[in-house]
């Protein structure tokens, strides 16, 4: 089985700045890697994914997350953030063995002015 | 397409009652997956679907809960007899195989 790890809940930074949202994995198999983004009252929405291929993969609204197997680990980055990025940021991992997604915690970003 | 289609988007019952949350999916997508979202718990998958045909229900907590999906087109969860507990945020999302979900509005569903 598949789990993930956020490492920090809570992520509080200001407009401009350049964030990164940690995520670590664990699995026996290869892997599928995920980032979706939740706006408050609504539902979860893809902002990118790893399915092979690019270790770097770009997604929506300037996010890009770096798969690096050695350390497990799959970080969600984006250089310069926005107030209406707040929101909720969770990490899921799954594989070719069934598709379901084991979802993180999620982390709270929080942009400031 | 319209995306993944939950209704309804609210739900307040009384203790004992049967609930059923129901899902569309986006048409082609050939497997759907019921979640369920919590402060304490976050997100925590109950059953999913391929072709219409249940693969894992691991993750229904109890008899009370149910659920179906009798063509590719519609999916129902039932909760009977519901219980406080049970509120929660109940997600529907659809994927074509491994490529991502899609995931519904969700049901915020509320026993009293």
């Amino acid at each position: 089985a598949q789990s993930v790890t956020q490492l920090d809940s809570q992520v509080p930074v200001f407009e401009e700045a350049p964030v990164e949202l940690r995520c670590n994995y664990s699995s026996s198999v290869s892997v599928y890697l995920f980032w979706y983004v939740q706006y408050p009252n609504q539902g979860l929405q893809l902002l990118l994914k790893y399915l092979s291929g690019s270790t770097l993969v770009k997604g929506i609204n300037g996010f890009e997350a770096e798969f690096n197997k050695s350390q497990t680990s799959f970080h969600l980055r984006k250089p310069s953030v926005h107030i209406s990025d707040t929101a909720e940021y969770f990490c899921a991992v799954g594989s070719n063995s069934g598709y379901a997604l084991n979802f993180g915690k999620g982390t709270s970003l929080l942009v400031t002015p | 397409d319209a995306g993944v289609i939950q209704s309804p988007r609210h739900e307040v019952t009384e203790m004992g009652q049967e609930v059923t949350l129901r899902c569309k999916p986006i048409s082609g997508h050939d497997y759907l997956f019921w979640y369920r979202q919590t402060m304490m718990r976050g997100l925590e998958l109950l059953i999913y679907f391929n072709n219409n045909v249940p693969i894992d229900d691991s993750g229904m907590p109890e008899d009370r809960f149910s659920a179906k999906m009798p063509n590719a087109s519609f999916s129902t969860l039932k909760i009977q007899p519901s219980e406080p507990r049970d509120s929660a945020v109940y997600f529907c999302a659809s994927s074509l195989g491994g490529d991502g979900y899609t995931f519904g509005s969700g049901t915020r569903l509320t026993v009293v």
